[in-house]
């Protein structure tokens, strides 16, 4: 069993949906983060948290320690959201432990 | 600021070839990282650094040699190039924010052994 788990791998949806996508993990951490990757692009760094909730934009991520468990949430959904979101584990200064990913497909 | 800067973005090596991917960042970052990525497979962690001086193996060392000479540059090395080195390959730096470390990616580097 992986140490990071993501759900679904795979996800289609109409533009304006309400997107969720699932992060459980199974060992200790410093900090969880969301990365972003377009097609054929370089990763950006999302979100990192260590507890609670926080928000950019249209992106709100969450994180319930007791749990082990992450969401990742897209309001009013667009095309340009379409890339493939990875959720990692930190377990210190700077070893990163990756989930495979969701890939996340908004048509118009 | 260019952030983490990664060369070359291709490359095609012939088996048993060596070559040394480059990263350099310039954000004055104590922390590095090389990872791999495979389709798959997710990200994985090959050798990274907590300063100028200092490395250690990660998850899949096997093959690679890295250095860190100066903070700002982080090289990895592929001493004897095989097909399974194929894949896409990330640098990555990162500095301490209460016990936090916010990842910055390079643009990747492809790499093909044929």
């Amino acid at each position: 069993k992986n140490e990071v788990e993501q759900s679904p791998q795979n996800l289609t949806a109409q533009e304006g949906e309400f997107i969720t996508i699932n992060c459980s993990y199974s060992v200790g951490i410093s900090a969880l983060h969301w990365l972003q990757q377009h097609p054929g692009g370089g990763i950006v760094s999302l979100f990192m948290l260590s507890s609670g909730k926080k928000k950019h934009g249209r992106l709100i991520a969450t994180i319930n320690i007791q749990e082990k468990h992450s969401s990742l949430h897209i309001t009013a959904s667009h095309p340009r959201d379409s890339a493939v979101y990875i959720c990692a584990v930190g377990q210190g200064a700077q070893k990163l432990v990756f989930g495979q990913g969701t890939r996340l497909t908004i048509n118009p | 600021n260019a952030g983490v800067t990664q060369t070359p973005k291709f490359q095609v090596l012939k088996t048993g070839q060596s070559m040394t991917l480059q990263c350099a960042q310039d954000m004055n970052h104590e922390y590095m990282s090389w990872y791999r990525q495979d389709p798959g497979m997710g990200l994985r962690l090959i050798h990274y650094s907590v300063g100028a001086g200092i490395t250690d193996q990660g998850e899949v060392p096997n093959g690679y040699n890295v250095s860190r000479s100066t903070t700002e540059d982080f090289p990895l090395r592929l001493l004897s190039a095989a097909p399974s080195q194929t894949s896409v390959y990330f640098c990555a730096s990162s500095y301490s924010d209460r016990g936090s470390y916010e990842q910055y990616f390079g643009p990747g580097t492809r790499l093909t052994v044929t």
